[in-house]
């Protein structure tokens, strides 16, 4: 069956423009992550979404970072005003949550440029 | 908050020797530990993952062990190929909140053939 996907797979936008990272999670799958992976380093959670619950936004580094998701299962990642620090790969995970499956499969990510 | 350490950051061997790579970790209450294996524009892949009721756990050439008392887990892999160059994350959970995965930053295992 299909994975996770997300779009686009790279993006170079100019600093101060707003960005929407788009993901698919897999079909079924209720629980939903966003996290940031810097040059060289390890990934970085961000934010979390079980269902229909408030989503757990305490990765988001900043209020210029937003995420929805609309009818349980696709999301969208905002980043109003990008500045260069925000250049990094989004991952965006995806996980059954349900009896103990709760293995995340990850995207391919967006790469997210700011010049 | 949890906090994963992963060591070597780069690891270099011959064909067919193993590979070691370790891990440890901060939150005693964590209890689940994954391993992702990334190649090149590519997003994480599970390859294997353990949980903290278990000490080993064995897949073909690749084996991960954990020592709770010692807030620590490797992973292992035999008989290495060239097609296991990849850079390895190491992950834990504490199952309460958002659930989300701690990562370490990664090692970048090189087999040279």
């Amino acid at each position: 069956g299909a994975g996770v996907s997300q779009s686009p797979s790279n993006k170079v936008t100019e600093k101060g423009k707003d960005v929407e990272l788009r993901c698919d999670p897999i079909s079924g799958h209720t629980a939903l992550y966003w996290y940031r992976q810097s040059l060289g380093q390890g990934l970085e959670f961000l934010i979390y979404f079980q269902g229909n619950s408030a989503p757990d936004k305490s990765g988001l580094p900043s209020d210029r970072f937003s995420a929805e998701r609309t009818g349980g299962s696709v999301s969208t990642l905002t980043i109003q005003r990008t500045q260069q620090e925000d250049s990094a790969v989004y991952l965006c995970a995806s996980s059954l949550a349900l009896g103990g499956q709760d293995t995340q499969y990850f995207g391919p990510g967006t790469r997210l440029t700011v010049l | 908050g949890e906090n994963v350490e992963q060591h070597p950051s780069t690891l270099s061997v011959q064909e067919g020797d193993s590979a070691v790579i370790k891990c440890t970790y901060s939150d005693s209450a964590s209890n689940y530990f994954p391993w992702y294996k990334q190649e090149l524009g590519k997003g994480p892949q599970l390859i294997i993952d353990i949980r903290s009721n278990v000490g080993e756990k064995k897949d073909q050439r690749i084996a991960v062990t954990l020592n709770k008392t010692a807030k620590h887990f490797s992973l292992h892999i035999t008989e290495t190929q060239p097609e296991d160059s990849a850079v390895y994350f190491c992950a834990a959970r504490v199952q309460t909140g958002a659930n989300n995965l701690f990562f370490g930053t990664g090692t970048r295992l090189t087999v040279i053939p």
